[in-house]
């Protein structure tokens, strides 16, 4: 079993559309929760860290975790052709920095 | 902002080669990373370290090695270049729970 899994995609949303993004993890002792975009051929970027349960939101982004389910989600609202790239999850299972990563969800805003 | 820089974004080395990637964070960060990422395996981690001259194996160290000597420079060094060692390898640092990645080194060994 995976330590984070992710639906690969691809997902494709209109412009102006929520996109929905999913991630499960397998250690129920996980503190710290990110995601990350990463665009083609360039290096990931933290978008948003959670570290307790319910809603964080930053702008257009709403993070959402329920650690009794054990998920994590990305909500991405207004979807602009500019948020067409993959995202990341990653879970800190234990103090000590050393993350997992899904392997990502490509989104893809159509115009 | 957090500034994250690796030494090259390409680099191209023959098998055998010992190979040195350079990491630097200009944040006075504790804890380093270096990871690979290959299509369909996503990101793994290679080393890591949180501490000057200090060192952890991550999930596949084989084949490699790091040098922490200074707080904000993490080198990962391939001793022998192999092809299986084609890959985006890619730095981060963390001040204790996020990581900031740099921007990659994509290396090919031929």
């Amino acid at each position: 079993q995976k330590e984070v899994e992710q639906n690969s995609g691809p997902l494709s949303v209109p412009e102006g559309a929520i996109a929905s993004l999913n991630c499960t993890y397998s250690d129920r002792g996980s503190q710290s929760f990110f995601w990350y975009r990463q665009y083609s051929g360039k290096s990931p970027e933290l978008i948003m860290s959670i570290y307790s349960n319910g809603d964080k939101e930053d702008g257009r982004f709403t993070a959402q975790l329920n650690k009794a389910s054990q998920y994590v989600s990305l909500l991405i609202r207004d979807s602009q052709p500019s948020d067409s790239a993959t995202y990341l999850c990653a879970v800190d299972p234990r103090t000590g920095n050393q993350f997992y990563f899904g392997t990502g969800t490509s989104l893809t805003v159509i115009p | 902002d957090v500034k994250v820089t690796q030494s090259s974004r390409y680099l191209v080395k023959r098998t055998g080669e010992k190979v040195f990637l350079e990491c630097v964070q200009d944040m006075d960060h504790e804890n380093m990373f270096w990871y690979r990422q290959d299509p369909g395996l996503g990101l793994r981690l290679i080393y890591f370290s949180y501490d000057v001259k200090m060192k952890e194996k991550g999930d596949i160290p084989e084949g490699y090695s790091v040098s922490r000597e200074k707080k904000e420079r993490f080198s990962l060094i391939l001793e022998s270049a192999s092809t299986n060692q084609t890959s985006m390898y890619l730095c981060a640092s963390s001040p204790l729970y996020e990581q900031y990645f740099g921007p990659g080194t994509r290396l090919t060994v031929t």
